[in-house]
């Protein structure tokens, strides 16, 4: 069925460490959202990223729509960037409704 | 971010009570959102309005009642509530419904969210 999956679901990072969260779709997208989930539960837009690369500071996402994934890099990590980030996608024909992946837990130690 | 406020943050009630939790956007969309995100697990959308009229409702229990009087402005209704209830609650907007030609295309805002507990 129609899904999205994160990986990994949990990651421990020492800070100025680089990391990579990976996000797998099972059909064809025509929206991909990252977001940022902090602490106090507010959902922050990262990216919005259905195809192609785009950097936002030491930030940066790419989705390979081909090939139903999306990857969002993040460079030099700092304390702040702790909290889950979380994939979404809208999928073609599935009445534009934005699914959730689990979401991957990031803790930054200083 | 500010577009999107909602209050209460916190509220604690009990099964009996009946509370309201109110969503206001700042940014000129047309359509709002309600999601629910318990412990551990992703966001599951509840309820979707356009102009002001519902035109999803996710299987939600009738004990979540939505209101959106315009298009800046929506409510959640809550009575009689179980203690899996328990969630945060969170609003959401985009300038256009899903459903919509090219509506899912666009980028939904969220609010803070209410953490609702249920005793």
């Amino acid at each position: 069925g129609i899904q999205v999956e994160q990986s990994p679901p949990d990651l421990i990072l020492q800070e100025g460490a680089n990391s990579t969260l990976r996000c797998n779709f099972s059909d064809s997208v025509n929206n991909l959202q990252w977001f940022h989930q902090n602490p106090w539960g507010q959902l922050i837009n990262l990216f919005y990223i259905p195809s192609g690369t785009k950097q936002n500071g030491r930030l940066s996402a790419t989705t390979v729509a081909t090939e139903r994934y999306s990857l969002l890099y993040i460079s030099s990590s700092q304390t702040t960037d702790s909290g889950v980030y979380f994939c979404a996608a809208v999928f073609y024909n599935q009445g534009g409704k934005l699914i959730f992946g689990q979401g991957t837990e990031l803790s930054v130690k200083p | 971010e500010t577009g999107v406020t909602q209050t209460p943050r916190h509220l604690v009630m009990g099964m009996t009570n009946k509370k309201s939790l109110k969503c206001e956007q700042h940014l000129g969309h047309n359509a709002m959102y309600w999601y629910k995100q318990s412990a551990k697990k992703p966001l599951e959308l509840m309820f979707v309005y356009n102009f002001k009229e519902q035109t999803e409702n996710n299987s939600v229990p009738s004990r979540f009642s939505p209101e959106c009087p315009n298009s800046s402005h929506l409510f959640l209704h809550l009575h009689t509530l179980q203690p899996e209830d328990s969630a945060l609650y969170l609003c959401a907007s985009s300038l256009r419904s899903p459903g919509l030609a090219g509506g899912g295309q666009e980028t939904q805002y969220f609010g803070p969210g209410t953490r609702l507990l249920v005793l």
